[in-house]
């Protein structure tokens, strides 16, 4: 079984202020994590994803993520935040045995103020 | 631009009366899904299509059901809409399941009065 906890459903910063979103996965096999981005009345957008390979994953809009394995986390930052990067975050976690869809974390909304 | 299209945006139904959603996509990927998306909630998974292999959440209700009559398209069904059933519905199609990035269409909001 695969579960996603993202603490913190608000998280408020000043424009130009670092972004850190948190997210802690449980997976009993190998996860492929995900970061996805959902504006006002639209679909999610993915931001950047992890699979094999180099644990520090850049993204598109400048946004970043690093796996842990021993903290079991994949948490996405962004040095420097944006107006337009205020959304709501979903974290999601997969697994490549055999047949697996994603689960979703509970999303975090991103409030970015002038 | 390959992409995931949901029409309408924006539904409106009567308490009981049936109604579908309808998604279609450029993108020929092989797996296409339904989530139903609740205010302030994480996209809930209904159910997906493997080709033309139906997979039903165990937790979907009866009341939903899904049609893929080919590659492209895929319908959302509901037999008897309740007030519960109001949410955003959101497509997704990708390449393969497991580990690959899904793609979603901009959703489709209904509204059951």
């Amino acid at each position: 079984a695969q579960s996603v906890t993202q603490l913190g459903s608000h998280v408020s910063v000043s424009e130009g202020a670092l972004v850190l979103l948190r997210c802690n996965y449980s997976s009993s096999v190998p996860p492929y994590l995900f970061w996805y981005v959902q504006y006002p009345n639209q679909g999610l957008q993915l931001l950047l994803k992890y699979t094999t390979g180099a644990t520090l994953v850049k993204g598109i809009n400048g946004f970043e993520a690093e796996f842990k394995k021993s903290e079991t986390s994949f948490h996405l930052t962004k040095p420097s935040a944006h107006m337009s990067d205020a959304a709501e975050y979903f974290c999601a976690v997969t697994s490549n045995s055999g047949y697996s869809t994603l689960t979703f974390g509970k999303g975090t909304m991103l409030l970015v103020s002038p | 631009d390959a992409m995931v299209i949901q029409n309408p945006r924006y539904q409106v139904t009567q308490f009981g009366k049936p109604v579908t959603l309808s998604c279609s996509q450029t993108l020929n990927h092989n797996v296409m899904y339904w989530y139903q998306q609740k205010s302030s909630q994480a996209p809930k998974l209904l159910f997906h299509y493997y080709d033309k292999d139906f997979n039903n959440e165990a937790d979907t209700p009866d009341n939903f059901q899904s049609r893929r009559p080919n590659t492209s398209f895929c319908f959302l069904d509901i037999r008897s809409p309740g007030l519960g059933d109001a949410a955003m519905y959101l497509c997704a199609t990708s390449r393969d399941r497991g580990p690959e990035t899904q793609y979603f269409g901009p959703g489709t909001r209904l509204l059951v009065l």
